[in-house]
């Protein structure tokens, strides 16, 4: 059982590319999100779904994208990379029954120069 | 929008001495959960706690939720090396499915 994995595990980005974060989980769950970690800032939630088909903002979404198409995948989209989305990235998923816990992936370490 | 504070940002104690964070919320939480991340790692679950004025624990650390379900702590009793890590609280607002807030973590650092 892989749980939540994370792909890739460390990029290098110019500003301005853009590139896909890929996240995929195999617990069946319905409820996925990505944070990002930066110093002193703790994890703060970018966007997350609770189901198929169904995405929502978390507190940063600005220069991310999400779809949800299925209940494994959760990607995340940077569309025009800049220096300030230098950061870890985080995706977690969570069961749908309840305020239970959350599984995180390795992260991605992503450096925008 | 629900806030989550937690203190202290950082600390370095020698092993065996204690350690306590905690993590006060503006608004009630319906419940509150505790992570542990490795330098280098990803967060790892600790524990969940729901009812007002609950205590858990396991083996050295100890986790309480206020009474109001406002503020939470983290102790631990004589630190090892291996509780080296940053420790995160993180709440949730309602009783159903909601978005999980995170405080800025505990940065805890135990010399040998």
């Amino acid at each position: 059982n892989a749980g939540v994995t994370q792909t890739p595990k460390f990029q290098v980005l110019k500003t301005g590319q853009s590139m896909t974060l890929q996240c995929a989980q195999d617990m069946n769950h319905e409820y996925m999100s990505w944070y990002r970690q930066d110093p002193g800032m703790g994890l703060r939630l970018i966007h997350y779904s609770v189901g198929a088909g169904i995405t929502d903002q978390g507190e940063v979404p600005n220069g991310y994208n999400v779809s949800r198409s299925t209940t494994e995948d959760f990607p995340l989209r940077l569309l025009s990379a800049a220096p300030s989305q230098t950061s870890v990235y985080f995706c977690a998923s969570r069961p749908p029954t309840g305020n239970t816990e959350a599984f995180f992936g390795q992260g991605t370490r992503l450096t925008v120069v | 929008g629900q806030q989550v504070m937690q203190i202290p940002q950082y600390q370095h104690v020698q092993e065996g001495e204690d350690f306590t964070t905690y993590c006060n919320s503006s608004t009630t939480l319906s419940n509150i959960q505790w992570y542990k991340q490795r330098p280098g790692g990803h967060p790892v679950f600790l524990i969940q706690l729901v009812k007002s004025g609950e205590v858990k624990k396991q083996k050295r650390l100890t986790f309480q939720f206020g009474e109001a379900k406002k503020n939470s702590s983290l102790h631990i009793t004589a630190t090892q090396t291996t509780d080296v890590g940053t420790y995160f609280c993180a709440g949730t607002k309602f009783s159903g499915y909601s978005t999980l807030t995170f405080g800025k973590g505990t940065m805890l650092l135990v010399s040998p």
